[in-house]
């Protein structure tokens, strides 16, 4: 089963505009979980994290995402989106087998964001 | 201030051939690990490392080895390569599975 799913693998914006790019996790993974972005041609850089706590959880950029454990979700969002967003956004989660834990990448969503 | 570092960036390998891609860090981390990056795919983990001497199957390990005999090292073997391994790999490490996880700058690998 997929520990965690992307469900738009594409999403253009214009600037200034809000956008939120959708990650649901399986409920069977622990909750950990990441957003991680990458620009192009470059390694992936770390957006934010949920470890516990509070489920609002702000990061880099103007980023922000909130942890939903009923619907299994962690939808990043952005109020306002500027061209330099322009990236691949990966969701991630940690998932505990076999006694140890790992970190598994979503498929990715493409942000375009367009003057 | 090196963090990751990925060799080589660029490899062609004919079907069959062999190779290691090497990866090393200076953080002093004891999770490391690789993934391989297809468009359409994301990132899927192929091996982990938990520690020195400590090693685990991700998502695609068939046709992959790795062996982790210090902290800082974590070399990746492609054993025959395929062309199906043509793809961009990328080590990464963290302190933990809860930490901020530092990728190398990738290597892209074509098998013809």
């Amino acid at each position: 089963a997929q520990s965690v799913t992307q469900l738009d693998s594409q999403v253009p914006v214009f600037e200034e505009a809000p956008v939120e790019l959708r990650c649901n996790y399986s409920s069977s993974v622990s909750v950990y979980l990441f957003w991680y972005v990458q620009y192009p041609n470059q390694g992936l850089q770390l957006l934010l994290k949920y470890l516990s706590g509070s489920t609002l959880v702000k990061g880099i950029n103007g980023f922000e995402a909130e942890f939903n454990k009923s619907q299994t979700s962690f939808h990043l969002r952005k109020p306002s989106v500027h061209i330099s967003d322009t990236a691949e956004y990966f969701c991630a989660v940690s998932v505990l087998r076999g006694g140890s834990e790992k970190l598994v990448f979503g498929k990715g969503t493409k942000l375009t964001v367009n003057p | 201030n090196a963090g990751v570092t990925q060799t080589p960036k660029f490899q062609v390998l004919k079907t069959g051939q062999s190779m290691t891609l090497q990866c090393a860090q200076d953080m002093n981390h004891e999770y490391m690990s690789w993934y391989r990056q297809d468009p359409g795919m994301g990132l899927r983990l192929i091996h982990y490392s938990v520690g020195a001497g400590i090693t685990d199957q991700g998502e695609v390990p068939n046709g992959y080895n790795v062996s982790r005999s210090t902290t800082e090292d974590f070399p990746l073997r492609l054993l025959l390569a395929a062309p199906s391994q043509t793809s961009v790999y990328f080590c990464a490490s963290s302190q933990g599975v809860t930490g901020e996880l530092f990728f190398g700058e990738g290597s892209r690998l074509t098998v013809l």
